[in-house]
């Protein structure tokens, strides 16, 4: 059964810095990989998708990378903003049940 | 601007009433999903369609029922609301299944059953 991790659970990081946040799987039969944003009490905003044959994808500040061998994505975000903050959540879409496995997410905050 | 619109936004509700969540797409996308999310926890599918007249019910065990009468629209019932009931309900939709297609979310309706 596809589990997905995101570690770590919550960041609190100063404003500029540059940031990686980490989603491992343990089945690496996925057939894409998309990184969302929540913003508290809100809906899932789409940051970035990874097609299984990519190994990354970029857009502005954010770049996304993709090791299916290893089972294993991480979204960087450079030059970290206030705004920033919210919750990072990574899914999975699972080759045997073609359905989206969402990890737990990262809860990121940015102090000015 | 938002293509998955979801309504109400927010719902606070008496126990043993019925309720509908509304969710409606205008992108035409075949697959439409319905996640529970309580405050600070993961997404549980509980509710998928693939198609009109398709529904399927989803990992996490639900008393809603879901309809699929038309592509655009995925409403989600609740015959008889209960204090356990109060969540988050997000609905998402995707153009098929495959490596290019990821979600798109809703905004989400938070319901509060009292």
């Amino acid at each position: 059964k596809q589990e997905v991790t995101q570690i770590p659970a919550a960041l609190s990081v100063p404003e500029g810095e540059n940031l990686v946040l980490n989603c491992s799987f343990t089945d690496s039969a996925i057939y894409n990989l998309q990184w969302f944003r929540q913003d508290p009490g809100k809906g899932l905003t789409s940051l970035l998708l990874i097609q299984s044959s990519q190994r990354e994808q970029t857009s502005g500040r954010l770049n996304a990378s993709l090791d299916k061998s290893s089972g294993r994505s991480t979204l960087y975000i450079a030059a970290s903003q206030p705004g920033d903050s919210a919750t990072y959540l990574c899914a999975v879409g699972d080759s045997g049940t073609y359905k989206y496995i969402f990890g737990t997410g990262t809860r990121l905050k940015v102090l000015a | 601007e938002a293509d998955i619109y979801q309504t109400p936004r927010y719902l606070v509700i008496g126990t043993g009433k019925k309720i509908t969540l509304e969710c409606s797409q205008t992108m035409g996308h075949d697959k439409m999903y319905w996640y529970q999310q309580d405050p600070g926890m993961e997404l549980h599918l509980i509710h998928y369609s693939y198609g009109v007249n398709s529904t399927e019910k989803g990992d996490l065990s639900s008393e809603s029922t879901v309809s699929r009468i038309r592509t655009e629209h995925f409403p989600l019932t609740l015959e008889s609301a209960r204090p356990s009931h109060t969540s988050q309900y997000l609905c998402a939709s995707s153009e098929s299944l495959g490596e290019a297609y990821g979600y798109t979310f809703g905004s989400g309706t938070r319901l509060t059953v009292v």
